[in-house]
């Protein structure tokens, strides 16, 4: 039952171009979504958030777009830096829950 | 850095055996959820706990168990560890609030425990 979906495993892109991760969900309940990026032997850091009353939120080179009809949520990353490299994961909850539930991770390799 | 705090880093079990992992919250922060990353998939959610009590579970059997003790930090124990057991162990603290809505959770470095 996956209920947060990310179907691209990776993506490759170079270093000053835009960088785009895509996440999928299943559940309309789900009214907080989260963005984390994780390096080798690192636990996830936290990256950016998204409540369901806003269709996007901007934090840097970092912005998640929300599209509720769809149940799609997308990252972008401009400009890429290869030290963005690293597992992006894609994370929902909803209020009242207990968990966050995530996504299978994209793999990002920016190219210098 | 978030300030959770897990410990060991890496351990090595034999199949069979029990295993405590233990976790400090961020500071400041009142619930501690653990998930199990294998590797190639995303973090999997076992249970939370909030005021020292299980406030929910996930898709685990009752082998793993867990704590919480008043200064909000945590364990997670597992019993008869099996080779499936494999896996990062990831603790996560946040604060929760009384609506249970918003609640971004901060994870610490991970247990890598190995199931030999």
């Amino acid at each position: 039952d996956q209920q947060v979906k990310q179907n691209s495993p990776s993506l490759s892109v170079q270093e000053g171009r835009i960088s785009i991760l895509n996440c999928d969900y299943t559940n309309s309940m789900f009214d907080y979504f989260l963005w984390y990026k994780k390096y080798p032997a690192e636990g996830p850091t936290f990256l950016i958030s998204i409540s369901s009353i806003k269709d996007k939120n901007e934090d840097g080179r970092f912005t998640v777009f929300l599209n509720k009809s769809a149940k799609h949520l997308s990252l972008h990353i401009v400009p890429s830096q290869p030290g963005d490299s690293a597992v992006y994961f894609c994370a929902a909850s909803r209020t009242g829950g207990f968990k966050t539930i995530f996504g299978a991770g994209t793999r990002l390799f920016v190219k210098a | 850095e978030t300030g959770v705090t897990q410990s060991p880093t890496h351990l090595i079990k034999t199949r069979g055996q029990q295993v405590t992992l233990r976790c400090s919250s961020q500071s400041g922060h009142n619930t501690v959820s653990w998930y199990q990353q294998a590797l190639g998939q995303g973090p999997q959610f076992i249970f939370q706990y909030y005021r020292e009590e299980e406030n929910g579970r996930g898709n685990f059997p009752p082998r793993f168990s867990g704590l919480q003790f008043p200064n909000y930090s945590s364990e997670l124990n597992v019993n008869a560890l099996e080779l499936d057991d494999s896996a990062l162990y990831l603790c996560a603290s946040s604060f929760r609030t009384v609506r249970g809505s918003g609640n971004t959770i901060y994870f610490g470095e991970g247990s890598w425990l190995t199931v030999v």
